[in-house]
């Protein structure tokens, strides 16, 4: 079974670092582009990052950059998140999610989906 | 960046009944347009991609289509387990990758 599970998350206050992981199994990792999606309590959906199967290529959303870094460790079936000064309005669940395309190329559109982990950004 | 506009905001219909959602996007975004179904509690479930190509495993009665910049999502026949949240995204203008805002389609 294709599966994404996040780890990691946690409530902090504003200012702080957390690392998300998003651990993959039933396919082969290093074959897709893999994304970060973001759901404020209530509120619709929001994209985060990208990161290409092979590691080389990565985006952000605008609100994002210089603050989130996107990684991967193919070895490990693995993604994740590094968050640095968080804000309040980061507060979210946070999804991983596989691109729809594989064999290295993108699609931008996300077929895989793991159960979330809750960020809480509070003082 | 691209802005989907989702319309109505919420759509109140009995099981059975034909549901027809919108999308319209803020330039041309060609056909790259998925939908995406999400329920309480659970992640998004990826329904159409391309506008029109249904995802593996949605059933027939889910239907989408384009006009433009305009896109449509059709459940002919409602079924008890389709009263949820969709969400139209584009990845033809990125990044960003955007979502609209979602429709709600409840029991009436």
């Amino acid at each position: 079974e294709e599966q994404l599970v996040e780890s990691g998350g946690g409530v902090l206050q504003p200012g702080g670092s957390l690392r998300l992981s998003c651990a993959a199994s039933g396919f082969t990792f290093d074959d897709y582009a893999m994304h970060w999606v973001r759901q404020a309590p209530g509120k619709g959906l929001e994209w985060v990052s990208l990161i290409s199967g092979d590691g080389h290529s990565t985006y952000y959303a605008d609100s994002m950059k210089g603050r989130f870094t996107i990684s991967r460790d193919n070895n490990k079936n693995s993604m994740y998140l590094q968050m640095n000064s968080l804000r309040t309005e980061d507060t979210a669940l946070y999804y991983c999610a596989r691109d729809l395309a594989v064999a290295g190329l993108l699609m931008g559109a996300f077929d895989i989906w793991g159960q979330g982990t809750m960020v809480t950004v509070s003082s | 960046e691209i802005v989907l506009t989702q319309s109505p905001a919420t759509l109140s219909l009995s099981p059975g009944e034909r549901a027809t959602l919108s999308c319209r996007a803020s330039q041309s975004i060609s056909s790259y347009l998925a939908w995406y179904q999400q329920k309480p509690g659970q992640a998004p479930r990826l329904l159409i991609y391309d506008a029109s190509n249904r995802a593996t495993g949605i059933p027939a009665r889910f239907r989408g289509s384009r006009s433009g910049t305009d896109f449509t999502l059709t459940i002919s026949s409602l079924e008890p387990e389709d009263f949820a949240v969709y969400y139209c995204q584009q990845r033809g203008n990125w990044p960003p990758l955007t979502f609209g805002g979602g429709t709600k389609v409840e029991i009436k």
